[in-house]
């Protein structure tokens, strides 16, 4: 079954600098890659995703890439926030059925004002 | 805008008891989804279930797990006899039949002592 790699697993940035999150999965049918914000106490919401048909998406701040060959892909984060400061779950789906997300480890990102 | 919604909130229970979480997915959506979250661990599948059946389950949704529509609007997570083990928090997810993204409700924290 599909297995994804989160890293790091803490990340500190200074307020306004960039934060990059990668995350590699192994099932190469895989073709739905969401990234989900978690504060604490909080449900997962999703903040982006990415099909396996595009390369790259961006949504005002957070951008994400998808490199199908290695199988890797990433959360770009640009002038963070502090209330940016949270775990970021990154996740890997065939949407073929009723698939299941399979997540990574999750990465707590400190923003320091 | 929708939410998933979940009850309760926390639940305390004592090892050996029986307890059912309860969600109400988003009203248009098909395919529903129980995941759980140990302490400070990565969200795990559960079960998924779309069309009144069970679509997949994890190695963790055991004999001692069983999941229900018993109606047009709730979605049900029975443990029959529950163990330390199974202390965590346990999300409900939906997602509209022709779209990718999964939506979480808030969450039960379940707390078997």
């Amino acid at each position: 079954g599909e297995n994804v790699e989160q890293h790091p697993s803490t990340l500190s940035v200074q307020e306004g600098d960039s934060a990059v999150i990668k995350c590699t999965y192994s099932d190469s049918a895989s073709n739905y890659f969401p990234w989900y914000k978690q504060e604490l106490g909080k449900r997962p919401q999703l903040i982006i995703d990415i099909r396996s048909n595009v390369g790259e998406k961006k949504d005002q701040r957070i951008a994400v890439t998808l490199n199908k060959t290695a199988k890797h892909f990433s959360l770009h984060i640009t002038e963070t926030q502090p209330e940016d400061s949270a775990v970021y779950f990154c996740a890997a789906s065939r949407v073929s059925g009723n698939t299941p997300l399979v997540f990574g480890k999750g990465t707590r990102l400190s923003v320091i004002a | 805008e929708p939410e998933v919604t979940q009850t309760p909130s926390h639940q305390v229970t004592q090892m050996g008891q029986e307890v059912i979480l309860r969600c109400v997915p988003i009203s248009n959506h098909l395919y529903f989804y129980w995941y759980r979250q140990i302490l400070g661990q990565k969200v795990e599948f559960l079960v998924s279930f779309y069309n009144n059946e069970i679509s997949e389950k994890s190695e963790i949704f055991d004999d001692q797990f069983s999941v229900e529509r018993p109606d047009g609007s709730n979605f049900t997570l029975k443990i029959r006899s529950t163990k330390l083990e199974d202390s965590a928090m346990y999300f409900c997810a939906s997602r509209r039949g022709g779209q990718y993204e999964q939506y979480f409700g808030p969450g039960t924290r379940l707390t078997v002592t």
